[in-house]
């Protein structure tokens, strides 16, 4: 059964900061990942999909990698600014199509 | 612009009631999703449609039901509300194909006492 971990479940971090947010799965069998962002009250908007295939996807200030034979995915956000602060939730997509998320990182930018 | 909308956004409702929620999408979306949010346990499948007539039982369907007339709306029915239910509930549709992103609803504050 696909588990999908990520660490930390918070972090917290002074303006300006880079910084490095993981997920790890245990099944390399994916269709593609998933990282979303949740402001609190409200739904998930999606900021990059990787596919299988591919090794990493940039957004702005976003780059996200994947590397399926360890497992693992790293979301990398640059310049962190304050609105920023959110939680970020990966998500795998397994090969019957259904995403697997996992309980996501609560990010905090102090200014 | 196309949006995916929920309602009611909080209910609360007692043991052994029925409650429905609904989910509409303007995005002319095949697909769509109902999943449950706890803490600790991320978001989980609850129940998923492909198309028009389509249902299938995601990874925590006991207790619930959907049913698919038309292209915009997935309703979600608790038939007999437990506490265990108390959650959010998110929907989410996605486009023909099935490994598209997916696009979330603002979700649904369920409490039941």
């Amino acid at each position: 059964k696909q588990e999908v971990t990520q660490i930390p479940a918070a972090l917290s971090v002074p303006e300006g900061e880079n910084l490095v947010l993981n997920c790890s799965f245990t099944d390399s069998a994916i269709y593609n990942l998933q990282w979303f962002r949740q402001d609190p009250g409200k739904g998930l908007t999606s900021l990059l999909l990787i596919q299988s295939s591919q090794r990493e996807q940039t957004s702005g200030r976003l780059n996200a990698s994947l590397d399926k034979s360890s497992g693992r995915s790293t979301l990398y956000i640059a310049a962190s600014q304050p609105g920023d602060s959110a939680t970020y939730l990966c998500a795998v997509m397994d090969s019957s199509y259904k995403l697997i998320f996992g309980s996501g990182t609560r990010l905090l930018v102090r200014p | 612009d196309a949006e995916i909308t929920q309602s009611p956004r909080h209910k609360i409702t007692e043991t052994g009631r029925q409650v429905t929620l609904a989910c509409h999408q303007t995005w002319n979306h095949n697909n769509m999703f109902w999943y449950r949010q706890d803490l600790g346990h991320g978001l989980r499948l609850i129940h998923y449609s492909y198309g028009v007539q389509d249902t299938n039982k995601g990874e925590v369907s006991d207790g619930y039901s959907v049913s698919r007339s038309n292209t915009e709306d997935l309703p979600l029915t608790l038939e007999s509300a437990a506490s265990s239910q108390t959650s959010v509930y998110f929907c989410a549709s996605s486009s023909w194909g099935f490994g598209d992103t997916q696009y979330f609803g603002p979700g649904t504050r369920l409490t039941v006492l």
